[in-house]
């Protein structure tokens, strides 16, 4: 079946515009993580949605960025008034399960490159 | 806190030599720690995770919580392995298995 996708794959915006990045999980996938990696660095933690329950934003940067996720299915992430430090790659990535269960091996979408002007 | 560090951000071996991309560790808790590749123009995808232990593509990492490393190792290189490699680590105290990653190395492998 198909993989994690995302769109767009590149998105330039001028400093102070808002941007929505969406993800699509693998169907039946109820984990689902946002990731972002700035050039040269490895990928940090933003969110976790894991089905119906609370979603884990300890690792949201600012408040000017949020993220949604409809039930089990696509995944919004929003970035509000833009700055340059937001330029990186932004990656979802899904899992049957999450938590520390066998089933838990993450599969990540092809990203999206996101830069601010 | 919990932190992954791959001291070597470039790794350059000669076809057929045996090669060691190393990661060290510092979690208080008990990690579960993986390696993740990205071959050019492809996504990230998972290599291999310690609680399998079990060998992909000819490359073995054992844990060592002594050293807290978790060492990425192959006897024989192939030119197919040039990639990005990322260790990762997951600890039972945070949500959902969320990674930490290190800042990756990039494996060339030269003919």
């Amino acid at each position: 079946g198909a993989g994690v996708s995302q769109s767009p794959s590149n998105k330039v915006t001028e400093k102070g515009k808002d941007v929505e990045l969406r993800c699509d999980p693998i169907s039946g996938h109820t984990a689902l993580y946002w990731y972002r990696q700035r050039l040269g660095q490895g990928l940090e933690f933003l969110i976790y949605f894991q089905g119906n329950s609370a979603p884990d934003k300890s690792g949201l940067p600012s408040d000017r960025f949020s993220a949604e996720r409809t039930g089990e299915s696509v995944s919004t992430l929003t970035i509000q008034r833009t700055q340059q430090e937001d330029s990186a790659v932004y990656l979802c990535a899904s899992s049957l399960v999450g938590g520390r269960a066998g089933r838990n091996e993450q599969f990540f979408g092809p990203g999206t490159r996101l830069t601010v002007l | 806190a919990q932190r992954v560090t791959q001291p070597e951000k470039l790794l350059s071996v000669f076809k057929g030599a045996p090669v060691e991309l190393k990661c060290n560790y510092s979690y208080s808790g008990s990690p579960e720690l993986f390696w993740y590749v990205q071959y050019s123009r492809q996504r990230l995808q998972l290599l291999l995770r310690h609680i399998s232990r079990e060998s992909i593509k000819g490359f073995t990492a054992d844990l060592n919580k002594g050293e807290t490393s978790f060492h990425l190792k192959k006897p024989f290189a192939q030119e197919e392995d040039s990639a990005m490699y990322y260790c990762a680590l997951s600890g039972a105290e945070t949500s959902g298995s969320r990674l930490t990653f290190g800042e990756g190395t990039q494996l060339t492998v030269n003919p």
